[in-house]
């Protein structure tokens, strides 16, 4: 059974380029989360969708970030245009219905941007 | 405040050593609590729910106080393979988005 795929694995850029990043929840899963993930700030919420609707975006840290999940099996995040302190390691998860349930993450996309 | 705090650590114990993690959360109408695994450079996974009556899973016992908003994990008899950082989760309101907090680190040591 295919976990949640995300892609690329690894992305560098320079500052000033867009960065799409993508993912494909576990099938049947109705909750897509995106995360970004920095020593500093640990894991953070930066978007939710709930039948590919965008439930809460509150945690996207500005314009410069959006995301779409066009079908219940693709959701992108971008950034335009990337800055440096956007490096990160950005994971997508998802989880099924009941509230609290588990979230499954995938394997993450580290991104630099120089 | 942070809504799920925890000591960083790092913890270093020995193998065969019990090591306790600690957590404390700020919105009590949190109804959902979890222990996640994060390998270094891999992504967290679940090591497990807790529950209002304590739960057990193998040499992983784990506690929720609701009155004092503090969760907790225990790792018995540690192995080189626990190494890893241990994430403490919880639901926002009795929805499905979660808190992490930052993490702490263990280390255990031949």
């Amino acid at each position: 059974d295919a976990g949640v795929i995300q892609s690329p694995r690894h992305e560098v850029t320079e500052m000033g380029q867009e960065v799409t990043l993508r993912c494909k929840p576990i099938s049947g899963h109705d909750y897509l989360f995106w995360y970004r993930q920095t020593m500093m700030r640990g894991l953070e919420l930066l978007i939710y969708f709930n039948n590919n609707v965008p439930i809460d975006d509150s945690g996207m840290p500005e314009d410069r970030f959006s995301a779409k999940m066009p079908n219940a099996s693709f959701s992108t995040l971008k950034i335009q245009p990337s800055e440096p302190r956007d490096s990160a390691v950005y994971f997508c998860a998802s989880s099924f219905a009941r509230a609290g349930n588990e979230q499954f993450f995938g394997p993450g996309t580290r991104l630099t941007v120089l | 405040r942070k809504e799920v705090e925890q000591d960083p650590g790092p913890f270093n114990v020995p193998e065969g050593a019990t090591v306790a993690f600690n957590c404390t959360y700020s919105n009590s109408a949190s109804q959902s609590f979890f222990w996640y695994r994060q390998d270094c450079r891999k992504e967290p996974k679940l090591l497990m729910s807790v529950y209002s009556s304590g739960n057990e899973d193998g040499r992983f016992t784990a506690q929720l106080n609701r009155a004092s908003q503090y969760i907790s994990l225990l790792i018995r008899d540690s192995k080189l393979s626990d190494s890893a950082t241990y994430l403490c989760v919880v639901n926002k309101g009795g929805g499905n988005q979660f808190y992490f907090g930052t993490g702490t680190s263990l280390t255990v040591i031949p």
